[in-house]
């Protein structure tokens, strides 16, 4: 079965770092673009950011509200995606999914989705 | 506010036809892909369309895309409780760099 769960979800004050994990299963994980997306209470979806294959080379590219503040990297070993958060705002409060098209090899067909992970940010 | 604008609320009674709209820019829906999402309460998004007019293996026939110009709609026919959910444009936008996502519509199921 092609799964993607998110962890890593917590109660942060601003100021502070979090680490996202997302362990993927059931697809090959090393050849995917994976992309978070997140989702603040009541509102819309957006953006975060993304990281290609290491054979379309490795790279990320982040939506400006995060970028300089977050990273996204990849453990292929593990089939797991990282979504290191600092410097976390209040407005960086959303519920975080991972997703990916394992199927189309369209970048930005976000086919399968986590569960979600919520993130916090509040003194 | 949304760099792609979909009215915030739809409606339709079972069995009727309802048309979402999603209004765009040369930048994002002029010039590339268009895909859609549903998205039911407490749940994960849905991929229904991708690249404008192709629905994923499962996705019922009722549901259809189409683009022109800078504007996309996202169709359903046979309008049925279970369609009752938010929906979601997106395209990639050639100035930011990266996808951008529609406001989303709460579409309501009389």
């Amino acid at each position: 079965e092609v799964q993607l769960v998110e962890s890593g979800g917590a109660l942060v004050k601003p100021g502070g770092s979090l680490r996202l994990s997302c362990a993927a299963s059931g697809f090959s994980f090393s050849h995917a673009c994976m992309t978070w997306v997140r989702q603040a209470p009541g509102k819309g979806l957006e953006w975060v950011g993304r990281i290609k294959s290491k054979t379309d080379g490795g790279t990320t590219d982040y939506a400006a509200p995060v970028k300089g503040r977050f990273t996204i990297s990849r453990d292929d070993s593990k089939n797991t995606l990282y979504l290191q958060m600092n410097s976390l705002k209040t407005d960086d409060t959303a519920v975080y999914f991972c997703t990916t098209d394992p199927y189309y090899g369209d970048p930005d067909a976000f086919h399968i989705w986590g569960q979600g992970a919520m993130v916090t940010v509040s003194s | 506010q949304s760099v792609l604008t979909q009215p915030p609320s739809a409606s339709g009674t079972p069995g009727q036809r309802v048309t979402i709209s999603c209004s765009g820019s040369s930048s994002n829906i002029g010039t590339n892909y268009v895909y859609w999402y549903q998205q039911l309460p407490g749940t994960a998004p849905k991929l229904l369309i991708y690249r404008n007019n192709q629905r994923p293996s499962g996705v019922p026939d009722r549901f259809s895309g189409s683009v022109s110009g800078t504007s996309a709609s996202l169709a359903i026919s046979g309008l049925r409780s279970e369609d009752e959910a938010d929906y979601y444009c997106a395209a990639w936008d050639d100035s930011l760099s990266g996808p951008v996502f529609g406001g989303g519509t709460k579409l309501t199921v009389l």
